[in-house]
């Protein structure tokens, strides 16, 4: 059964960082593409960072290039996103979604883990 | 980058059928945006319905079905059930950049 549990969240202040993780299992991790997805209380989704099985293509959202980076390590089946720069706007419950075969890039997803950024 | 937009919300009947649309602010939306559809319940994560236009994941109810009709993307629902009012988001693919639509609150009443 593909499991995807995301960690890392917290609350963290206006122009911190932090790194959020998503362990993998129940599949090979190095065969998948990766995405993250994020959504604010309240409102609908985003789309914001996909990596490719062998991070040979990385694309990134406007609102989050130069201050996210997404990496894999597909030696212990996890994806991360280090955040840097973050703002007020950033706050959000953070997804992980796996691909899938062909033009499938979002099949799995996990429960997300929540980022407050707040003074 | 580009808009997505979707009805913001829609009501069905038990047992009726409800198509929602997905359109893009950059022209038709055609098969080369690869549309997906996604449902999400409150407090849930999403889960994939509809990807490239109209293939189905083992879980999707039969239903539910993809399509592109009148320059949109769209998800039609066919015998509506209770279990089906939810948030209904679409998502377009732009050349390696994905934007998701601005959702439809689907009410089965």
């Amino acid at each position: 059964e593909v499991h995807l549990v995301e960690s890392g969240g917290g609350l963290v202040q206006p122009g911190g960082s932090l790194r959020l993780s998503c362990a993998a299992s129940g599949f090979t991790f190095s065969s998948y593409s990766m995405t993250w997805v994020r959504q604010a209380p309240g409102k609908g989704l985003e789309w914001i960072s996909y990596i490719n099985s062998g991070s040979s293509a990385i694309f990134y959202a406007d609102s989050v290039k130069g201050r996210f980076t997404i990496s894999r390590d597909n030696a212990w089946n996890s994806l991360y996103l280090q955040m840097n720069g973050l703002r007020d706007e950033d706050t959000a419950v953070y997804y992980c979604a796996r691909g899938g075969s062909g033009s499938s890039w979002f099949e799995f997803w996990g429960q997300g883990t929540l980022v407050t950024v707040s003074s | 980058q580009a808009v997505v937009t979707q009805e913001p919300s829609l009501t069905v009947s038990p047992g009726g059928t409800v198509t929602l649309t997905c359109g893009s602010s950059t022209g038709a939306v055609t098969s080369g945006h690869y549309p997906y559809w996604f449902q999400q319940k409150p407090g849930q994560a999403p889960r994939t319905l509809i990807y490239d236009t109209s293939n189905k994941y083992s879980w999707t109810p039969a239903r539910f079905s993809g399509s592109l009709l009148g320059g949109k993307g769209a998800l039609t629902l066919s015998g509506a059930q209770p279990e089906d009012e939810a948030e209904y988001y679409c998502l377009l693919s732009y050349s390696g950049a994905y934007v998701f639509g601005t959702g439809t609150k689907l009410t089965v009443l």
